[in-house]
């Protein structure tokens, strides 16, 4: 059975600190893996990973992914206020989108 | 250039009643999937459509539930009878089939279904 694993579930820090988010996942006719953030509505696109090693940037966020060891990491570094979502990892099987549980992001002022 | 468009967006239903759920997809968008969100779940795949057809209906519960793609109109997500358990978000997405998978999913805002 697939599996997109997210760990952890949830954390709470302050502003300005520095969080790293972990995906792993076992799956069957791996495709990409995706990133998205999600504020209480539409979950919205950050990163989509598809070959090792190569980190995607977007200002304070970062991404990459390993093939080999089936993971990634989402980092945020100098957290705001409003970083403060539920991180979702996805993965392409095919043509579906498999989706972890999610990681609760919460930044305390 | 509207994106993914769901209505309606809050939806209250009590037990037994019937749920139809909205989706227009993308402009230039032929398919469409529809995933379910549980309180403090991830999503789940529910059915991927294109018009006039189902190509994959593997994530729907067997009974009550259905769903179309018209050749006209909206993508409709039908839930007969509903229960309790069917409180949750539902949301839609939409995609041209040849930018799979190298393209990323964009969604809708969601329907909020809450059975009373």
């Amino acid at each position: 059975e697939d599996k997109v694993v997210q760990s952890p579930l949830s954390l709470v820090v302050h502003e300005g600190d520095t969080v790293t988010l972990n995906c792993s996942y076992e799956v069957t006719n791996f495709r990409s893996l995706l990133w998205y953030k999600q504020e209480k509505k539409a979950p919205t696109f950050l990163f989509m990973l598809t070959s090792s090693g190569i980190e995607k940037k977007s200002g304070r966020l970062s991404s990459i992914l390993d093939k080999k060891e089936l993971f990634s990491i989402l980092n945020i570094t100098a957290t705001q206020t409003g970083d403060s979502a539920v991180y979702l990892c996805a993965v392409f099987i095919g043509y579906k989108l498999s989706f972890g549980a999610g990681t609760t992001v919460t930044v305390r002022a | 250039n509207a994106g993914v468009m769901q209505n309606p967006r809050h939806l209250v239903r009590r037990r037994g009643q019937e749920a139809r759920l909205r989706c227009s997809p993308m402009k230039g968008h032929s398919h469409v999937y529809w995933y379910r969100q549980l309180p403090e779940e991830g999503l789940k795949f529910m059915v991927y459509l294109q018009k006039e057809n189902i190509i994959d209906e593997s994530g729907m519960p067997k009974e009550r539930f259905s769903a179309e793609f018209p050749k006209e109109g909206p993508s409709i997500l039908r839930i007969q009878q509903v229960v309790r358990g069917d409180s949750a978000a539902y949301f839609c997405a939409s995609s041209r089939p040849e930018s799979l998978p190298n393209s990323p999913l964009h969604f809708g805002n969601g329907t909020r279904l809450t059975v009373t």
